[in-house]
């Protein structure tokens, strides 16, 4: 059963590009969230998209912006990259439930993509 | 002001030490609450969920208060492959039920022989 896998492990861009990520959620899960981890921070939440709509989102700039297909597999795009856009940008994929028990919403995170900026 | 905040540590205690993390929270809408663990260069995994009752599971034994707002991670008997950054999470849940997870900074723990 293969876990959340993302695509590219590592890239280095520089100042103005461009960069698009690309992630394949776990087996049965139908909901994909997209966090950015700075060196020495936690996760930091960018947006979670769920039967292709975007459903929520972070306090990210709108350079930022994704895509969810109807296989569940999602993209991160980012525009006009920024020094301050390195990190380590994680996948996350879930199954959405109706009920609220305590075990909703468990992630299971991708290795992710480490985005080096210049 | 952080919605999660962790003591980023590092935490350096020898093996066989009992280690306690705290946590607390902001958002009053929280629904639901996590200890993960991140190893260096490694994606989170979950550790554990945390239950208001307090819940065990082997060494680990975690605690909610939610009148305090406050999580706590308790590891008795300390092994060298407990060494690990600690993240302390909450669940808000949104509108469709899919909820976001917000995550605190981390604690970074480091258990020597």
């Amino acid at each position: 059963d293969a876990g959340v896998t993302q695509s590219p492990t590592h890239l280095i861009k520089t100042r103005g590009q461009q960069v698009t990520l690309r992630c394949s959620p776990k087996s049965g899960h139908d909901t994909v969230s997209w966090y950015q981890q700075a060196l020495g921070q936690g996760p930091q939440f960018i947006f979670q998209y769920y039967e292709e709509e975007e459903r929520q989102r972070g306090n990210f700039p709108d350079r930022f912006s994704g895509h969810q297909f109807p296989n569940y597999s999602s993209e991160l795009n980012v525009n006009a990259l920024l020094l301050g856009d390195s990190a380590l940008y994680l996948c996350a994929s879930s199954l959405v439930r109706r009920t609220l028990d305590s075990g909703a919403n468990v992630l299971t995170f991708g290795a992710g993509s480490r985005l080096t900026v210049l | 002001r952080k919605e999660v905040e962790q003591d980023p540590g590092p935490f350096n205690v020898p093996e066989g030490a009992t280690v306690a993390f705290n946590c607390t929270y902001s958002n009053s809408a929280s629904q639901s609450f996590f200890w993960y663990r991140q190893d260096c260069r490694k994606e989170p995994k979950l550790l554990m969920s945390v239950y208001s009752s307090g819940n065990e599971d082997g060494r680990f034994t975690a605690q909610l208060n939610r009148a305090s707002q406050y999580i706590s991670l308790l590891i008795r008997d300390s092994k060298l492959s407990d060494s690990a950054t600690y993240l302390c999470v909450v669940n808000i849940h949104g509108s469709s039920n899919t909820g976001k997870l917000i995550f605190g900074q981390g604690t970074t723990l480091q258990v020597k022989p």
